[in-house]
């Protein structure tokens, strides 16, 4: 069973360019869940998608957005990059009810560099 | 609003010693508690979960970790690690009433384990 998949793995861009990030879960999964990680400030939720909704939000600007499709893969995107973005982008997939293990599988990750 | 801290940042041991790696967590209602590691360059991989009964979990790699509600923690522990288990370790939390697979980290501990 194939895991979680992120693209790019590795990304180089200039402060006020936008930025795409692509995850297709685990089949199967259908909640999908964002987190940035950095140095300083750890792992931070931005958003969890579920069948096309976004469910909840973390506390980022509006500059952070995403979507998810039909076939649950999700995209986020950054808008007007700041040098403060640079982190490791990371999506997490989930079995698509409460009543399950709580558990979210990771992908490995995008990493994001902004010069 | 849950938190999770992570009381050791970094914790060096010798092959074949044991560890442990505290946590504790801030939350006024039941929760799902969850130790992941993280190795290089690599996503989040779950050690073990804590969603009711037994509070004495066990995990992959022969971790283990026991869930304290008076004293609101979830340590991890391993009687004797191995140069492998060099890794960051993440704590984290979940509510299961809240409708979200929504995760708090905690920082994180860096174990490193020395021949």
């Amino acid at each position: 069973k194939a895991g979680v998949t992120q693209t790019p793995r590795y990304l180089i861009k200039t402060r006020g360019q936008q930025v795409t990030l692509s995850c297709s879960p685990i089949s199967g999964h259908r909640s999908v869940s964002w987190y940035q990680q950095t140095p300083g400030q750890g792992l931070q939720f931005l958003f969890e998608y579920f069948s096309e909704t976004q469910r909840n939000k973390g506390n980022f600007p509006g500059r952070f957005s995403g979507r998810q499709f039909s076939n649950s893969r999700s995209e986020m995107n950054v808008s007007t990059l700041e040098l403060g973005d640079s982190a490791l982008y990371l999506c997490a997939s989930s079995l698509p009810t409460r009543l399950d293990t709580g558990e979210l599988f990771f992908g490995e990750g995008s990493r994001l560099t902004v010069l | 609003a849950q938190s999770v801290t992570q009381l050791d940042s970094q914790v060096p041991v010798f092959e074949e010693a044991p560890v442990e790696l505290r946590c504790n967590y801030s939350s006024s209602v039941s929760v799902y508690l969850f130790w992941y590691v993280q190795y290089p360059n690599q996503g989040l991989q779950l050690l073990l979960k804590y969603l009711s009964g037994s509070t004495l979990v066990k995990g992959i790699n022969g971790f283990e970790a026991e869930f304290n509600k008076s004293q609101t923690s979830f340590h991890l522990r391993k009687p004797s690690v191995h140069i492998s288990d060099t890794a960051e370790y993440f704590c984290a939390v979940s509510d299961p009433q809240g409708g979200s697979e929504k995760l708090v980290f905690g920082k994180g501990t860096k174990l490193t384990v020395n021949p």
